[in-house]
């Protein structure tokens, strides 16, 4: 199994519409969760933090499922803008800091 | 401030011939990343610097990859007898501790011919 599973998609969705990704991991201590924007031919940049008690930026509510190990990003309103790859970062815990990506899942939004 | 910043921004080499891509991390990050990125593929974890600790090798694909950080600051990726596989863009990232998340540089695309 992967540290870090993301449908690769593309997600397809008009202008408009809401959309979420989901992303599982498969180490229980892992300690910390982001999502990561990138796109095409750029470098990925920070979205947003995960918090255990969900939280919310603009259009943009990322939530943590520690039970079930996973995190999700529910992106509402659509925007043109919005249209790139989006990656699930997982952090390991204590003093084994490993950072890992999903492969990430690929947002288009049509007019 | 300043980002993290990698440099050559591109580098073509010819197929045997060695390479060395060079990461400034943001001041004070004591966590440095190596990851990369084939065409239209995920980031591919390379190696791991934390602080004074041992570096986390595990994601070097071969005995040709290698990388140093000295004193704590500056890494440099170097690739011995590259290989057309290796053409990719190689991405380095720096954090400040436990927790928080990582700030990429612009990469290095690497083309070897």
């Amino acid at each position: 199994r992967k540290e870090v599973e993301q449908d690769p998609g593309p997600f397809n969705v008009p202008e408009g519409a809401t959309v979420a990704f989901n992303c599982t991991y498969s180490n229980s201590a892992s300690q910390s969760f982001f999502w990561y924007r990138q796109d095409c031919r750029k470098e990925p940049k920070l979205l947003m933090s995960v918090y255990s008690s969900g939280n919310e930026d603009g259009r943009f509510t990322a939530q943590l499922n520690r039970a079930s190990q996973y995190i999700s990003l529910l992106i509402r309103d659509s925007k043109l803008s919005d249209s790139a790859t989006y990656l699930c970062v997982v952090r390991g815990s204590g003093g084994y800091q490993k950072v890992t990506f999903g492969i990430g899942t690929k947002l288009q939004v049509i007019p | 401030g300043a980002g993290v910043s990698q440099s050559p921004s591109n580098k073509v080499t010819e197929k045997g011939k060695d390479v060395e891509l060079r990461c400034d991390p943001i001041s004070g990050h004591t966590a440095l990343y190596w990851y990369r990125q084939s065409l239209g593929q995920g980031l591919e974890f390379l190696i791991y610097f934390q602080g004074n600790s041992a570096p986390d090798k595990s994601g070097l694909p071969s005995d040709r990859f290698s990388a140093e950080r000295t004193g704590g600051s500056v890494s440099t990726l170097t690739i011995q007898r590259t290989q057309q596989e290796d053409s990719a863009v190689y991405l380095c990232a720096s954090g400040q501790g436990f927790n928080s998340p990582l700030h990429f540089g612009n990469g290095t695309r690497l083309t070897v011919t």
